[in-house]
């Protein structure tokens, strides 16, 4: 069976600090997808990256950085000098590789709040 | 260029009545999905599409019934609404052609209150 755990519920940071966002999944596939989302208080739900399970380089945008490991089936989120911004719902996201359905299958989300 | 629409955004009813939430994409994507967030749950999957009259249960697909006879719409029918379905729906989109188009893309969501 597929799952995904974000463990951390709530997160508070004050603005400037750098927080990471755990994410450990669990498959039986050797080949998937990883996902981000965010859902800022607006609601609707933001594409940030996805990964494939073979490529396990880590990935840098702005102050966005992932890094997917294989071997400890993670693939954590990090965020480098916090904005209020960045205040939102996150979300990790799990799907199996060129099936037929590529369904989702997510994380309850962590809450991170970003104090000015 | 609209995406992917949900409507109504909002919607109150009560139990018993049969409510129907519309998604439209303007993409042509082959895959429509549905999916309910609920605290402590994150999102979890309703039905599915692969493509037009092609549709399959999801995670949670009792009390629900879908249909999409163009590829661009995919409407969710709540048969007879019950307290339990107060949720916040989510419809997403995708190519589904591997690489960029495993990339699921939603709309804004329709928040369901059902009194």
């Amino acid at each position: 069976a597929q799952k995904v755990t974000q463990a951390q519920t709530e997160i508070s940071v004050v603005e400037k600090e750098d927080v990471t966002l755990d994410c450990v999944y669990e498959t039986r596939d050797t080949t998937y997808y990883l996902f981000w989302y965010k859902q800022p208080p607006s609601g609707e739900l933001v594409f940030l990256i996805r990964r494939n399970s073979f490529d396990e380089q880590n990935e840098i945008s702005g102050r966005y950085s992932w890094n997917f490991q294989k071997s400890t089936s993670s693939f954590n989120f990090t965020i480098t000098a916090s904005q209020v911004v960045d205040s939102a719902v996150y979300f990790c996201a799990l799907s199996r590789y060129g099936g037929a359905t590529n369904k989702l299958i997510f994380g309850t989300g962590t809450l991170l709040a970003v104090q000015p | 260029d609209a995406g992917i629409t949900q409507s109504p955004r909002y919607k109150i009813t009560e139990t018993g009545r049969q409510v129907t939430l519309m998604c439209h994409q303007t993409w042509s994507h082959s895959y429509m999905f549905w999916y309910r967030q609920d605290l402590g749950h994150g999102l979890r999957l309703i039905y599915y599409s692969a493509a037009a009259d092609i549709t399959d249960k999801g995670e949670v697909p009792d009390g629900y019934v879908v249909s999409r006879s163009k590829t661009e719409n995919f409407p969710l029918t709540l048969e007879s609404a019950t307290r339990s379905q107060t949720s916040v729906y989510f419809c997403a989109s995708s190519d589904g052609k591997g690489g960029r188009g495993e990339t699921q893309y939603f709309g804004p969501g329709t928040r369901l209150l059902v009194l």
